[in-house]
């Protein structure tokens, strides 16, 4: 059974609009929050993180919301550019601060970014 | 760029044969882990390691072993290689045990079992 679910697979926005990306848990003991960030032949990349004390987090162009009582997250980038093309994982794990279980990744949302 | 080198980055083997990926680290990150990635399941994890000759399982560990004898190298080892495994492999390095900006992902290792 999934514990980490990201339900689209792709998504397209015009170049400078909002891109938003899902992410839904079912684990409640998940208390740490990652994005990663994965171009083609490349291995991913950190993006951003947020503890379930916060339900917000910022680093530029980069928000992720967290809603516990929802068991919900979202990545927001805005504005969104070209390079910003790449599929995007949502990973939680269990402990304080992460600490304490292994990163469960959901199966990713490839973002297509047009000019 | 982060000191984390893959081994081979391709390889293409047959159904039965052993086969091991290295994984090298020049941060000297206490933790290391080993990922496969497949169409329709995101990363999944097949072993860690968190010190030398200290490693433990993760969620799709059948069919794996590894072995972790210096800081710097990880190994992945499969006993006797089936088409199930054809994937892309990825390590990764961490100081400890929570991902976050101090971890990295290497290029990954493509591995097709014929």
């Amino acid at each position: 059974d999934q514990q980490v679910k990201q339900n689209s697979p792709s998504l397209s926005v015009q170049e400078g609009r909002i891109s938003i990306l899902n992410c839904d848990y079912t684990n409640s003991m998940f208390d740490y929050f990652l994005w990663y960030k994965k171009y083609p032949a490349e291995g991913p990349t950190f993006l951003i993180s947020i503890s379930s004390i916060k339900d917000k987090n910022e680093d530029g162009r980069f928000t992720v919301f967290l809603n516990k009582s929802a068991k919900h997250l979202s990545l927001h980038i805005v504005p969104s550019q070209p390079g910003d093309s790449a599929v995007y994982f949502c990973a939680a794990s269990a402990g304080y601060g992460g600490s304490q279980g292994n990163l469960i990744f959901g199966k990713g949302t490839k973002l297509s970014v047009k000019p | 760029d982060a000191g984390i080198t893959q081994s081979p980055r391709h390889k293409v083997t047959e159904t039965g044969t052993p086969v091991t990926l290295r994984c090298h680290q020049t941060e000297n990150h206490r933790y290391m882990y080993w990922y496969r990635q497949d169409p329709g399941h995101g990363l999944r994890l097949i072993h860690y390691s968190y010190g030398v000759k200290d490693t433990d399982k993760g969620e799709v560990s059948d069919g794996y072993s590894v072995s972790r004898s210096k800081t710097e190298d990880f190994l992945l080892t499969l006993e006797s290689a089936t088409s199930s495994q054809t994937s892309v492999y990825f390590c990764a390095i961490s100081p400890g045990r929570s991902m976050n900006t101090e971890a990295f992902f290497g290029q990954g290792t493509r591995l097709t079992v014929v």
